[in-house]
Protein backbone atom coordinates (compact mmCIF):
# COMPACT_ATOMS: atom_id res chain seq x y z
CA UNK A 1 0.00 0.00 0.00
CA UNK A 2 0.94 3.94 -0.43
CA UNK A 3 3.64 4.33 1.83
CA UNK A 4 5.08 7.76 3.12
CA UNK A 5 8.45 8.25 4.75
CA UNK A 6 9.67 10.86 6.85
CA UNK A 7 13.45 11.67 7.99
CA UNK A 8 15.30 12.78 10.32
CA UNK A 9 13.23 11.14 13.15
CA UNK A 10 14.73 13.19 15.46
CA UNK A 11 16.64 16.50 15.01
CA UNK A 12 18.68 19.20 17.92
CA UNK A 13 19.64 22.63 16.67
CA UNK A 14 20.88 25.38 18.30
CA UNK A 15 18.81 28.51 18.31
CA UNK A 16 19.93 30.38 15.26
CA UNK A 17 20.53 27.17 13.12
CA UNK A 18 18.21 26.23 10.19
CA UNK A 19 16.18 22.69 9.82
CA UNK A 20 14.90 20.36 7.22
CA UNK A 21 12.82 17.83 7.20
CA UNK A 22 11.90 15.68 4.37
CA UNK A 23 9.23 13.57 3.08
CA UNK A 24 8.83 10.55 0.13
CA UNK A 25 6.15 8.69 -0.63
CA UNK A 26 6.13 5.38 -2.35
CA UNK A 27 3.61 6.76 -5.15
CA UNK A 28 2.99 9.90 -6.83
CA UNK A 29 0.49 12.33 -4.33
CA UNK A 30 -2.29 14.23 -5.67
CA UNK A 31 -1.30 17.01 -2.74
CA UNK A 32 0.71 16.98 0.11
CA UNK A 33 -0.19 18.72 4.01
CA UNK A 34 2.19 19.59 6.60
CA UNK A 35 1.04 19.54 9.91
CA UNK A 36 3.06 20.82 13.41
CA UNK A 37 2.51 18.95 16.83
CA UNK A 38 3.57 20.67 20.18
CA UNK A 39 4.42 18.81 22.53
CA UNK A 40 0.89 17.25 24.55
CA UNK A 41 -1.33 19.37 21.76
CA UNK A 42 -2.78 18.14 18.81
CA UNK A 43 -1.71 18.49 15.24
CA UNK A 44 -2.26 21.95 13.21
CA UNK A 45 -2.39 22.63 9.61
CA UNK A 46 0.17 24.63 8.13
CA UNK A 47 0.15 24.40 4.92
CA UNK A 48 -0.72 22.35 1.40
CA UNK A 49 1.01 21.99 -1.51
CA UNK A 50 -0.75 21.02 -4.67
CA UNK A 51 1.68 21.63 -8.22
CA UNK A 52 4.37 19.99 -9.38
CA UNK A 53 7.60 21.88 -8.22
CA UNK A 54 5.48 24.13 -5.97
CA UNK A 55 7.29 26.32 -3.39
CA UNK A 56 5.77 28.05 -1.10
CA UNK A 57 6.65 30.41 2.44
CA UNK A 58 5.38 31.02 5.68
CA UNK A 59 7.92 33.44 7.12
CA UNK A 60 10.93 31.00 7.98
CA UNK A 61 9.20 28.36 6.95
CA UNK A 62 9.90 27.24 3.18
CA UNK A 63 7.77 24.10 1.58
CA UNK A 64 8.61 22.34 -1.10
CA UNK A 65 7.07 20.02 -3.61
CA UNK A 66 9.26 17.78 -5.70
CA UNK A 67 8.89 17.44 -10.08
CA UNK A 68 7.62 14.26 -9.49
CA UNK A 69 4.85 15.14 -6.62
CA UNK A 70 6.62 11.75 -4.70
CA UNK A 71 8.79 13.83 -2.28
CA UNK A 72 8.19 17.33 -0.82
CA UNK A 73 10.54 19.28 1.99
CA UNK A 74 10.34 21.93 5.35
CA UNK A 75 12.63 24.19 5.68
CA UNK A 76 13.04 26.32 8.55
CA UNK A 77 15.62 29.34 8.79
CA UNK A 78 16.64 30.57 12.37
CA UNK A 79 15.21 28.21 14.36
CA UNK A 80 13.57 29.46 17.42
CA UNK A 81 12.74 27.98 20.40
CA UNK A 82 8.90 28.47 19.42
CA UNK A 83 9.73 25.99 16.50
CA UNK A 84 9.84 22.92 18.78
CA UNK A 85 7.56 20.22 18.13
CA UNK A 86 6.77 17.05 16.08
CA UNK A 87 6.82 18.29 11.75
CA UNK A 88 4.43 15.52 9.65
CA UNK A 89 3.97 15.43 6.71
CA UNK A 90 0.83 13.99 5.32
CA UNK A 91 0.34 13.22 1.29
CA UNK A 92 -2.90 12.20 -0.16
CA UNK A 93 -3.28 10.28 -3.44
CA UNK A 94 -6.81 10.24 -5.65
CA UNK A 95 -8.35 8.12 -3.37
CA UNK A 96 -8.72 11.12 -0.93
CA UNK A 97 -7.01 9.25 2.22
CA UNK A 98 -4.47 11.16 4.02
CA UNK A 99 -1.13 8.83 4.48
CA UNK A 100 0.97 10.61 7.16
CA UNK A 101 4.38 10.44 7.86
CA UNK A 102 5.97 9.11 11.30
CA UNK A 103 7.15 13.17 11.53
CA UNK A 104 10.56 14.65 12.63
CA UNK A 105 10.61 15.94 16.06
CA UNK A 106 12.57 19.35 16.29
CA UNK A 107 14.13 20.09 19.79
CA UNK A 108 15.87 23.74 19.73
CA UNK A 109 18.46 24.74 22.30
CA UNK A 110 18.48 28.57 23.20
CA UNK B 1 -16.01 30.39 17.03
CA UNK B 2 -15.47 27.20 19.30
CA UNK B 3 -13.04 24.35 18.09
CA UNK B 4 -13.46 20.78 17.76
CA UNK B 5 -14.58 19.57 20.49
CA UNK B 6 -13.55 15.65 22.19
CA UNK B 7 -15.38 13.55 24.70
CA UNK B 8 -14.40 11.98 27.39
CA UNK B 9 -10.59 13.34 27.59
CA UNK B 10 -9.13 10.25 28.88
CA UNK B 11 -10.95 6.96 29.23
CA UNK B 12 -9.52 3.64 30.78
CA UNK B 13 -10.92 0.28 29.93
CA UNK B 14 -10.22 -3.50 30.36
CA UNK B 15 -9.34 -5.96 27.61
CA UNK B 16 -12.46 -7.30 25.81
CA UNK B 17 -14.81 -3.92 26.75
CA UNK B 18 -16.16 -1.84 24.19
CA UNK B 19 -15.91 2.48 24.06
CA UNK B 20 -17.39 4.65 21.99
CA UNK B 21 -15.85 8.54 21.56
CA UNK B 22 -17.71 11.35 20.57
CA UNK B 23 -16.21 14.34 18.28
CA UNK B 24 -18.33 17.52 17.64
CA UNK B 25 -16.81 19.34 14.99
CA UNK B 26 -16.35 23.56 14.57
CA UNK B 27 -19.98 24.78 13.19
CA UNK B 28 -20.41 24.93 9.85
CA UNK B 29 -17.89 22.29 9.45
CA UNK B 30 -19.52 18.71 7.90
CA UNK B 31 -16.62 16.39 7.12
CA UNK B 32 -14.92 14.44 10.05
CA UNK B 33 -12.10 12.60 9.70
CA UNK B 34 -10.81 10.49 13.25
CA UNK B 35 -7.17 9.13 13.71
CA UNK B 36 -5.21 6.71 15.76
CA UNK B 37 -2.04 8.17 16.76
CA UNK B 38 0.74 5.95 18.54
CA UNK B 39 4.20 6.01 19.61
CA UNK B 40 4.85 3.03 17.51
CA UNK B 41 2.34 3.15 13.92
CA UNK B 42 2.32 7.61 14.56
CA UNK B 43 -1.02 8.97 13.01
CA UNK B 44 -2.69 6.44 11.02
CA UNK B 45 -6.33 7.00 9.23
CA UNK B 46 -9.53 5.71 10.65
CA UNK B 47 -12.35 6.74 8.14
CA UNK B 48 -13.74 10.31 7.23
CA UNK B 49 -17.27 10.90 7.62
CA UNK B 50 -19.51 13.80 5.07
CA UNK B 51 -23.05 14.23 5.76
CA UNK B 52 -23.60 10.95 7.32
CA UNK B 53 -22.26 8.97 4.86
CA UNK B 54 -18.21 7.16 5.64
CA UNK B 55 -16.68 8.30 2.27
CA UNK B 56 -13.28 6.89 2.88
CA UNK B 57 -11.84 4.25 5.32
CA UNK B 58 -8.16 3.23 6.95
CA UNK B 59 -6.70 -0.33 6.78
CA UNK B 60 -8.11 -1.14 10.60
CA UNK B 61 -10.39 -3.91 11.98
CA UNK B 62 -14.33 -3.83 11.47
CA UNK B 63 -13.90 -3.75 15.11
CA UNK B 64 -13.38 0.10 14.67
CA UNK B 65 -16.92 1.61 13.06
CA UNK B 66 -18.19 4.72 13.18
CA UNK B 67 -21.04 7.14 12.38
CA UNK B 68 -22.45 11.10 11.82
CA UNK B 69 -25.38 12.35 12.89
CA UNK B 70 -27.87 15.03 11.04
CA UNK B 71 -25.72 17.69 12.89
CA UNK B 72 -22.09 16.55 12.00
CA UNK B 73 -21.33 15.39 15.53
CA UNK B 74 -19.10 11.46 15.29
CA UNK B 75 -18.64 8.81 17.22
CA UNK B 76 -16.15 6.49 16.79
CA UNK B 77 -16.30 2.75 18.58
CA UNK B 78 -14.17 0.40 19.12
CA UNK B 79 -16.00 -3.52 20.00
CA UNK B 80 -13.59 -6.13 21.76
CA UNK B 81 -11.02 -4.19 22.84
CA UNK B 82 -6.94 -5.11 22.77
CA UNK B 83 -4.69 -3.86 24.41
CA UNK B 84 -2.69 -2.61 21.17
CA UNK B 85 -5.77 0.48 21.18
CA UNK B 86 -4.30 2.42 23.79
CA UNK B 87 -3.89 5.15 21.83
CA UNK B 88 -4.62 9.01 21.47
CA UNK B 89 -7.71 8.95 19.43
CA UNK B 90 -8.13 12.55 17.45
CA UNK B 91 -10.53 13.91 15.45
CA UNK B 92 -10.60 16.81 12.74
CA UNK B 93 -12.67 18.71 10.90
CA UNK B 94 -13.32 20.65 7.76
CA UNK B 95 -16.06 22.55 5.98
CA UNK B 96 -16.85 20.43 3.13
CA UNK B 97 -14.55 17.97 0.57
CA UNK B 98 -13.42 20.55 -1.32
CA UNK B 99 -12.20 22.62 1.53
CA UNK B 100 -7.91 21.92 2.88
CA UNK B 101 -7.91 22.93 6.32
CA UNK B 102 -8.62 20.38 8.67
CA UNK B 103 -9.07 21.38 12.40
CA UNK B 104 -7.85 18.72 14.76
CA UNK B 105 -9.51 18.38 17.94
CA UNK B 106 -7.50 17.92 21.50
CA UNK B 107 -8.10 14.18 21.57
CA UNK B 108 -9.43 11.12 23.70
CA UNK B 109 -6.65 9.57 25.67
CA UNK B 110 -8.09 5.67 25.73
CA UNK B 111 -5.75 3.36 27.73
CA UNK B 112 -6.48 -0.39 27.62
CA UNK B 113 -5.41 -2.34 30.75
Amino acid sequence: GQQVMQIPQYQHVQEGEDFTTYCNSSTTLSNIQWYKQRPGGHPVFLIQLVKSGEVKKQKRLTFQFGEAKKNSSLHITATQTTDVGTYFCAGSSNTGKLIFGQGTTLQVKP
Amino acid sequence: KAGVTQTPRYLIKTRGQQVTLSCSPISGHRSVSWYQQTPGQGLQFLFEYFSETQRNKGNFPGRFSGRQFSNSRSEMNVSTLELGDSALYLCASRTSGGEVEQFFGPGTRLTVL
